[in-house]
């Protein structure tokens, strides 16, 4: 059965530390990666979208692919508490596909 | 982006009804997607609509307990038929392929 994983937390990180989610993935032919942030009670957003091996930034935020080891993830840099929130991985799985596969969702906390 | 408007945003209805979830993009999609959120849970794809054609559930969601319209570029429905209290959810659409993918703000249905 084709799954996306991820811990569920809650993962609790001092203001201004670095915040690292993970998640991993078994289809090997998944093709595109994604992290949604999602507030409570609010629909996900979408943050980073990822498709080659290797680091991508924007801003605070750098996702990692690793094909190779089907893993993915988030790094959030001098973290804020406004980051408190949960974080969804997402795997779009096979060629051509656009569905969404979500993982459980990560918990993150912020402490001021 | 796109944006993405649902209706209604909330609603509390009885055991045994039905209710009509409309989702408006402000463009035109090929491909428009609703999901479910259980509480406390990440999202489970219901269906794909595509305009013109059947929609394209997933395993475990059928047409008579989920039917969708998608009757133009721009606008799709869900009705959730029958409901029980297990109907319980947040309700999204959202659009785009396979780089990104946008959802709307979701209908939260409360089945007493």
């Amino acid at each position: 059965q084709k799954e996306v994983e991820q811990n569920s937390g809650p993962l609790s990180v001092p203001e201004g530390a670095i915040a690292s989610l993970n998640c991993t993935y078994s289809d090997r032919g998944s093709q595109s990666f994604f992290w949604y942030r999602q507030y409570s009670g609010k629909s996900p957003e979408l943050i980073m979208f990822i498709y080659s091996n290797g680091d991508k930034e924007d801003g605070r935020f750098t996702a990692q692919l690793n094909k190779a080891s089907q893993y993915v993830s988030l790094l959030i840099r001098d973290s804020q508490p406004s980051d408190s929130a949960t974080y969804l991985c997402a795997v779009i799985e096979g060629q051509g596909a656009q569905k969404l596969v979500f993982g459980q969702g990560t918990r993150l906390t912020i402490n001021p | 982006s796109a944006v993405i408007s649902q209706k209604p945003s909330r609603d509390i209805c009885q055991r045994g009804t039905s209710l009509t979830i409309q989702c408006q993009v402000d463009s035109q999609v090929t491909m428009m997607f609703w999901y479910r959120q259980q509480p406390g849970q990440s999202l489970t794809l219901i269906a794909t609509a595509n305009q013109g054609s059947e929609a394209t559930y997933e395993s475990g969601f059928v047409i008579d307990k989920f039917p969708i319209s998608r009757p133009n570029l721009t606008f799709s429905t869900l009705t959730v038929s029958n409901m029980s209290p297990e109907d319980s959810s947040i309700y999204l659409c959202s659009v785009g392929g396979a780089e990104t993918q946008y959802f709307g703000p979701g209908t939260r249905l409360l089945v007493l």
